[in-house]
């Protein structure tokens, strides 16, 4: 199994709801990401966790909250989002092997903030 | 933090000429260098990735060239097909450890008319 895996594809949330987008891997691998991509724009790095633990937050605001409850799985809780929060969420993995590796993407989850 | 620049923005080819991607970066401890090519409503894919101890590397149609000294790398697609029509995003990865921490380019639209 060589796949990222994200749920829900599409979410739509109003700026008062609380929300989670889920990510799954069953490739072994100890880095996982969290990105956000705007239209026709690069992915921008919002987290880094590496075996379970923190090691990036690229001072993203805190109504974005990450979660790595083990190996396999990473959560983005979402609460009192903006409308300018709307983008393209990607989950990624990789090996994390002391030296860095290839990403290995998921489809994104398609945010609209109302 | 780490800057990486992109050109061009877009870039259209008849199918069978070959096409030139550059980038530059910043930050001078960066080590890892791949390039990640995304299809309209997917997830980007690692296409070519180069070290910093290598100078180029090629895969069939595909090849990268980093010179550390000037802080530049390109992408070089010979032969192109209308299936390279895509974004092209080059990237940079200060990071020490295992993780990666992916600064990417604004990407470049390829545009292969048959």
């Amino acid at each position: 199994d060589t796949e990222v895996t994200q749920t829900p594809k599409h979410l739509v949330m109003g700026m008062t709801n609380k929300k989670s987008l889920k990510c799954e891997q069953h490739m072994g691998h100890r880095a996982m990401y969290w990105y956000k991509q705007k239209a026709k724009k690069p992915p921008e790095l919002m987290f880094v966790y590496s075996y379970e633990k923190l090691s990036i937050n690229e001072s993203v605001p805190s109504r974005f909250s990450p979660e790595c409850p083990n190996s396999s799985l990473l959560n983005l809780h979402l609460h009192a989002l903006q409308p300018e929060d709307s983008a393209l969420y990607l989950c990624a993995s990789s090996q994390d092997l002391g030296s860095p590796g290839e990403l290995f993407f998921g489809e994104g989850s398609r945010l609209t903030v109302l | 933090g780490e800057n990486v620049e992109q050109h061009p923005s877009t870039l259209s080819v008849q199918e069978g000429d070959s096409a030139v991607i550059k980038c530059t970066y910043s930050d001078s401890a960066s080590n890892y260098f791949p390039w990640y090519k995304q299809e309209l409503g997917k997830r980007p894919q690692l296409i070519i990735d180069i070290r910093s101890n290598v100078g180029e590397k090629k895969d069939q149609r595909i090849a990268v060239t980093l010179n550390k000294t000037a802080k530049h790398f390109s992408l070089h697609i010979t032969e192109t097909q209308p299936e390279d029509s895509a974004v092209y995003f080059c990237a940079a990865s200060p990071t020490p450890g295992g993780y990666n921490k992916l600064i990417f380019g604004a990407g470049t639209r390829l545009a292969v008319h048959p």
